[in-house]
Order: structure tokens, then sequence, then C-alpha cells
């Protein structure tokens, strides 16, 4: 079982339609919860971190954390075709400085 | 602001031949990373450094060595090239703390 597991896709959402990306993890000891968006052939950018339990929103994202079922999501409201890349989930373990990725959710918006 | 600068942005090898990749962390950022992503693959972790010291490995093959050097760059160095080290080899950086990192925009290595 891989430490970090996400749908690979590809999730097809229209414009302005809220897109849902799922995220579950192993580690129940781990503390630190990362969205990360990575357009093809560039470098992972960050775009939520959230450390404790419920909602955290910055403008058109929201990422929900639930530690006891070791879930964390990340919701985009009102989806622009700018938006399609792949959503990688990325986990802090507690004992650990490095981060664990999930394989990635590629989303396609479709105007 | 200034971001984590890597180089080369690209680089050709043959197979048996050597590579040094190369990294400048955000300045005042303690720990560096070095992930290698295959193509459709997530990034893999291969080691890290915290304060010029080896912290943390991962699926670093035993051909692949790094370090940190007293600027805080860092290098990895790849010996033995084979066909499937082809790959885009990301660093990123931290600061100490919770938080997420920082990536450079990476080398695309590519064997033949």
């Amino acid at each position: 079982q891989k430490e970090v597991e996400q749908n690979s896709g590809p999730l097809s959402v229209p414009e302005g339609a809220i897109a849902s990306l799922n995220c579950t993890y192993s580690d129940r000891g781990s503390q630190s919860f990362f969205w990360y968006r990575q357009y093809s052939g560039k470098s992972p950018e960050l775009i939520m971190s959230i450390y404790s339990n419920g909602d955290k929103e910055d403008g058109r994202f929201t990422a929900q954390l639930n530690k006891a079922s070791q879930y964390v999501s990340l919701l985009i409201r009102d989806s622009q075709p700018s938006d399609s890349a792949t959503y990688l989930c990325a986990v802090k373990p507690l004992n650990n400085n490095d981060m664990r990725f999930g394989a990635g959710t590629r989303l396609t918006v479709k105007p | 602001a200034a971001g984590v600068i890597q180089s080369p942005r690209h680089l050709i090898k043959e197979k048996r031949e050597t590579a040094t990749l190369k990294c400048y962390p955000i300045p005042r950022h303690d720990t560096v990373y070095w992930y290698q992503q295959g193509p459709g693959q997530d990034p893999q972790f291969l080691i890290s450094f915290y304060e010029k010291m080896q912290s943390d490995k991962g699926s670093i093959p035993d051909r692949f060595s790094a370090q940190q050097f007293s600027d805080y760059h860092s290098e990895l160095n790849m010996s033995s090239l084979e066909l499937g080290d082809s790959a885009l080899y990301f660093c990123a950086s931290s600061s100490t703390g919770n938080y997420g990192y920082t990536f450079g925009s990476g080398t695309r290595l590519t064997v033949v």
C-alpha cells in the first residue's frame, strides 16, 4: 500500500463547476498536509497547506482534513480551464522531514 | 522573490556516463531535498540535507550521491547512467517547521 493514495483520474469537470480531489494516507501520525499543482513538464507549485482538522479556504480553493479518517481533500470552486493540471497530495509523516507524494490526479476543466 | 535555482535545465547523456545536477536553495532555507519524477509518475524522494548534513535517504540508487556545500547549494552526482535514469529531477528547499517545499524548475535528464 502506498503511503499516499490518490485517484489518478482523469477527472473532467465543466468550466464553473466544483472539482473535488481526494487523498488518503497511511501514517496516522502525519501532521502536515499539502496540495501541489503541477502543469505538464513543470515543477510542483504549492497551493494549499493544512495542519488541523476541518476546512481551510483560500480564494477558490478549500482544503479539508479529517485525521480520524486519514483523509484530505481539495475543492476547487468555479473551475477554470487554467486549473487543468495534475494535483499532487503530499503528506509529511511524523518522524520524517521529507514529504511523501501521491501519484496525482489529473484534472481537466472543459470550457 | 528569489526561488530555488537548478542547473542545467536540460541534460543529455549517454549510457554509462556521469552527470552532475546543481541546486541553489532559497536564501535562509536550511533544508534541501532531491526528487526524481519519471514520465507520468509522482515525485520520488531521493535524499535530503539539513544544515549541510544528510538528513534523510529515500530511493536513491547507490550509483547516485549528493552533498550540500558551505554556501548551502547542493549537487546530485549520478554515475554509470542507465536509460531508466531519464527523468525530471527536482530540487526543493524549505525552512525548519511544518511548511511546504518550494521546488526548482527541475533538470530534465535524458539518457540515450
